[in-house]
């Protein structure tokens, strides 16, 4: 089956230390996204990227980088830069631009210890 | 700039009784869609519906209904005769047809909780 591919789901890292969390899809998919998720808050948007080896900001991207090597992954790291980190994160991935659908990783957990 | 508001935060209900979710979006753009998603506590978004901004025709899916008023720039969704499974967060989102990156911006989310 066609989906995204998240993981770990749970992941704890020491305050100091760069962190990178795997998306990976195989829907044949040209954009991809990775969105933040705080307690009680809504998705904000780090980077997107709607093609491979081009990649953009989102709204909250200091403290993240991407790299889209491959149309199927597109890992996000968390780098010590990064002040708060601890938050829930999603990846996404859309066929292209203007066509209005979606799809959804399970998300991964990341907790700073 | 697109923004997208919930300001219901949490909405706490009886089993059987109906819950509104109220929705509003801000966008200088003519051509977009909005959306409904729903977080159960799982984690991952399950999509519920896309609405395409030239379509304002109100929509009806077994106990979820939606109604767009552009006039208001509102997605309101309605669940009728709640059930415990409803139990979720709910969020509102909209992307433009036209800009790039295809990119969704989302509420803050409604938290529902249906006790039995």
């Amino acid at each position: 089956d066609g989906g995204i591919t998240q993981s770990p789901k749970y992941l704890f890292r020491k305050e100091g230390q760069n962190v990178t969390l795997s998306c990976e899809q195989n829907l044949n998919h040209d954009a991809m996204y990775w969105y933040r998720q705080d307690p009680g808050q809504g998705l904000r948007l780090i980077y997107y990227s709607q093609i491979v080896n081009d990649f953009q900001k989102g709204d909250i991207a200091e403290g993240y980088s991407v790299s889209r090597e491959k149309k199927e992954s597109f890992p996000l790291t968390v780098t010590s830069a990064q002040k708060n980190p601890t938050a829930f994160y999603l990846c996404a991935s859309s066929i292209g631009p203007r066509t209005g659908g979606y799809t959804f990783g399970s998300g991964t957990r990341l907790t700073v210890v | 700039a697109q923004k997208v508001t919930q300001a219901q935060t949490e909405i706490s209900v009886v089993e059987k009784e109906d819950v509104t979710l109220d929705c509003v979006y801000e966008t200088r753009d003519t051509t977009y869609y909005l959306f409904w998603y729903k977080q159960p506590p799982s984690g991952e978004l399950v999509f519920l519906i896309r609405r395409n901004s030239f379509d304002e025709q109100n929509e009806i899916s077994g106990r979820y209904s939606w109604n767009f008023q552009k006039s208001t720039s509102s997605f309101n969704f309605t669940i009728t005769a709640s059930q415990v499974v409803d139990s979720a967060v709910y969020f509102c989102a909209l992307s433009n047809i036209k800009a790039a990156g295809n990119k969704l911006t989302f509420g803050g989310g409604t938290r529902v909780l249906v006790k039995p």
